[in-house]
């Protein structure tokens, strides 16, 4: 069946850039996303890239595509300690998504 | 501007009690979801519906029973807890267009069995 893998966590110095990876299995995703869950809190869409794109820009997100290798990648600059959150990438299907485990970013001061 | 709404926030059962969680969103939104969270292992589905009338399964449906009388409201129900069950729970919506399906969560309920 379909599935979507993330590392569970990564660590940051405040101001450094994050990187949080993704693969995926299913080929046929029109869009892939990123939400970000905050302590306590539902998901949130953070951004999200059509499949035939490479790559998109949001302010200080970066998103990376690569299909061949079934990867995706978001990338936050200047990260800061309000970016501390779990921040997952979803693959979509007709009417479901699926959901990766989550990567927990703890950002250090 | 409430968006997705869950009740209630927070729940403590005993094992065999039964209890119904929660869901009504006001955004006129065909689709919705519940999904459990625990550790480490991301949402898993539990059950969805694309409209009034219609639910199906998800990943994880046993232990679970949803119904969908109305567009607005979708209950999920726990006939007789077990430990298993002990997890947050999340409800969404989204509608159906040819462009991103953005969903939208409530801000969940966290159940333990005990």
């Amino acid at each position: 069946g379909e599935d979507v893998e993330q590392s569970l966590f990564l660590s940051v110095r405040e101001g450094d850039s994050s990187v949080i990876n993704c693969t995926y299995t299913d080929s046929s995703s029109t869009y892939l996303y990123w939400y970000k869950q905050e302590p306590g809190a539902g998901l949130q869409l953070l951004t999200y890239i059509f499949s035939n794109m490479d790559m998109k820009q949001d302010q200080r997100l970066t998103v990376l595509l690569n299909k061949k290798d079934k990867h995706l990648s978001l990338r936050i600059a200047d990260t800061q300690t309000g970016d501390s959150a779990i921040y997952f990438c979803a693959d979509s299907g007709t009417y479901k998504y699926i959901f990766g485990t989550g990567t927990r970013l703890k950002v250090l001061a | 501007n409430a968006g997705v709404t869950q009740t209630p926030k927070f729940r403590i059962l005993k094992i065999g009690q039964s209890m119904t969680l929660q869901c009504a969103q006001d955004m006129n939104h065909n689709y919705m979801y519940w999904y459990r969270q625990d550790p480490g292992m991301g949402l898993k589905l539990i059950y969805y519906s694309v409209g009034a009338g219609i639910t199906d399964k998800g990943e994880v449906p046993n232990g679970y029973n949803v119904s969908r009388s109305t567009t607005e409201d979708f209950p999920l129900r726990l006939e007789l807890a077990a430990p298993s069950q002990t997890s947050v729970y999340f409800c969404a919506s989204s509608y159906p267009g040819t462009g991103i399906s953005e969903q939208y969560f409530g801000s969940g309920t966290r159940l333990t069995v005990t």
